[in-house]
């Protein structure tokens, strides 16, 4: 597989529980965030997306809690399963520019059985 | 099934040569972008297209070329001029440059490139 997930910090869960990885962002004028799930030798998918008139979404089986005081976004997955093993990055934006997008580095999800 | 198709998903490349990569997209969008994924890294936009026969630097586009002479294909060219061309390759495609609502970036597989 590719070795993006080098270098990047782990969380390693059972399966069955939940997940909550975290990502710091640098803009305080940041208005969009979006997380992307990275599994072995594929390209990003997106995952969820916020905006920073909310405080929380939730999807099937995730949820983004974004906390503008402390510039920090997290997402959380529930009965986390082998599948979800990837690693997972965030991304913001500001001024509604696709081409502005930062990507941080990126979480290793380890899905132990 | 929509999607973009990047090929060739490795290749190796001596020193000094010229490689191409390429980049399709069934999508029927606009914009098309280049990215480079280094280990430990974020992901770094090289170049991008807002629509055909036009396209813009990117962050990092020294040792880069690319083109957009038809809506679905964007093909990437790693120059000789690229110090350490060595990285995984992702393009990617959204409706319009601009996000609003569902206007996400989809990427394809990637093209991991090496230089020997």
């Amino acid at each position: 597989g590719e070795s993006v997930g080098l270098h990047l910090p782990t969380l390693s869960v059972q399966e069955g529980d939940n997940s909550i990885i975290n990502c710091a962002y640098s803009n305080s004028a940041s208005d969009y965030f979006i997380w992307y799930k990275q599994e072995s030798g594929k390209g990003p998918q997106f995952i969820i997306d916020i905006r920073s008139n909310m405080d929380k979404r939730q999807g099937q089986r995730v949820t983004v809690l974004l906390n503008k005081t402390v510039k920090h976004l997290s997402l959380q997955i529930a009965a986390t399963q082998p599948g979800d093993s990837a690693v997972y990055f965030c991304a913001e934006g500001y001024g509604g520019a696709t081409n502005k997008l930062i990507f941080g580095t990126g979480t290793l999800l380890a899905v132990q059985p | 099934d929509g999607g973009i198709t990047q090929s060739p998903k490795y290749l190796f490349r001596k020193e000094g040569q010229n490689v191409t990569l390429s980049c399709e997209q069934n999508l029927n969008h606009d914009a098309m972008y280049w990215y480079r994924q280094d280990p430990g890294q974020g992901l770094r936009l090289i170049y991008y297209s807002q629509i055909v026969n036009d396209f813009q630097k990117g962050d990092i586009a020294e040792g880069y070329s690319v083109s957009r002479e038809k809506k679905e294909s964007f093909p990437l060219t790693v120059t000789s001029a690229q110090k350490n061309p060595t990285a995984f390759y992702l393009c990617a495609s959204s409706i319009t440059i601009y996000h609003s609502g569902a206007n996400v970036l989809t990427f394809g597989a990637g093209s991991r490139l090496t230089v020997l």
